[in-house]
């Protein structure tokens, strides 16, 4: 079984520039998450997917951060402006449904500069 | 503040000791929980997860341990080797609004020593 993809591994910005990572999920799995994991610190989640509709993103800034997932599969995460402390590893991880575990992407890992 | 943490940021065992990292959780509601392994350059990997109706689950190696009389949830590596070297996340599923989501503590970082 492939594992959850993500591009790209890396990324490098100035500040007030715009960004989009990729994830395709395991297939069939209904739920994709998008976490942000912060040097030193756990993944905290940013939008959760159920097919192609958002069930939560709460978490998500939404006056700089948006996020898509056409047709139910593949999903995108955009920022736009980016500032300084957005640098971090972004995360996608999917599950077949909310009460199981979730397998990870290896993550994006951006530098703001 | 965050719902789940842990009582030690870094442990350091000898290579064929057994390893115990621990974590509180606050929310009592919570009833799924799981244990993830991050290597560094990755993301993390599932290694073991348990339900509330349950206070002991063991896996190879591994085995992880529900109290929830305290909200303490534990993680025993046996015979750690050095390829175990990792941070260590423990992560409850949180229900709020019906939609659940994992919520993850700040981590343990688990030095193996040859």
């Amino acid at each position: 079984e492939a594992g959850v993809a993500q591009s790209p591994r890396y990324k490098i910005i100035e500040k007030r520039q715009s960004v989009a990572f990729w994830c395709n999920p395991i297939s069939g799995h209904a739920t994709l998450y998008w976490y942000q994991q912060i040097l030193g610190q756990g993944p905290k989640l940013l939008i959760q997917f159920q097919n192609n509709g958002v069930v939560d993103d709460s978490q998500l800034p939404k006056d700089r951060f948006s996020a898509e997932r056409l047709k139910g599969v593949d999903s995108t995460l955009k920022i736009q402006p980016a500032k300084l402390e957005d640098s971090a590893v972004y995360l996608c991880a999917s599950s077949p449904d909310r009460d199981y575990g979730y397998t990870f992407g290896s993550g994006t890992r951006l530098t703001v500069v | 503040g965050e719902s789940v943490g842990l009582h030690l940021p870094t442990l350091s065992v000898q290579e064929g000791d057994n390893s115990i990292i621990n974590c509180a959780y606050s929310n009592s509601a919570s009833d799924y929980f799981i244990w993830y392994k991050q290597e560094s350059g990755k993301g993390p990997q599932f290694i073991i997860d348990i339900r509330s109706n349950m206070d002991k689950r063991q896996g190879q190696r591994v085995t992880v341990l529900l109290n929830k009389t305290v909200k303490h949830l534990s993680l025993q590596i046996a015979a750690t080797q050095p390829g175990d070297s990792a941070v260590y996340f423990c992560a409850e599923m949180n229900y709020g609004g019906s939609q659940g989501n994992l919520i993850f503590g700040k981590g343990t970082k688990l030095s193996v020593k040859p």
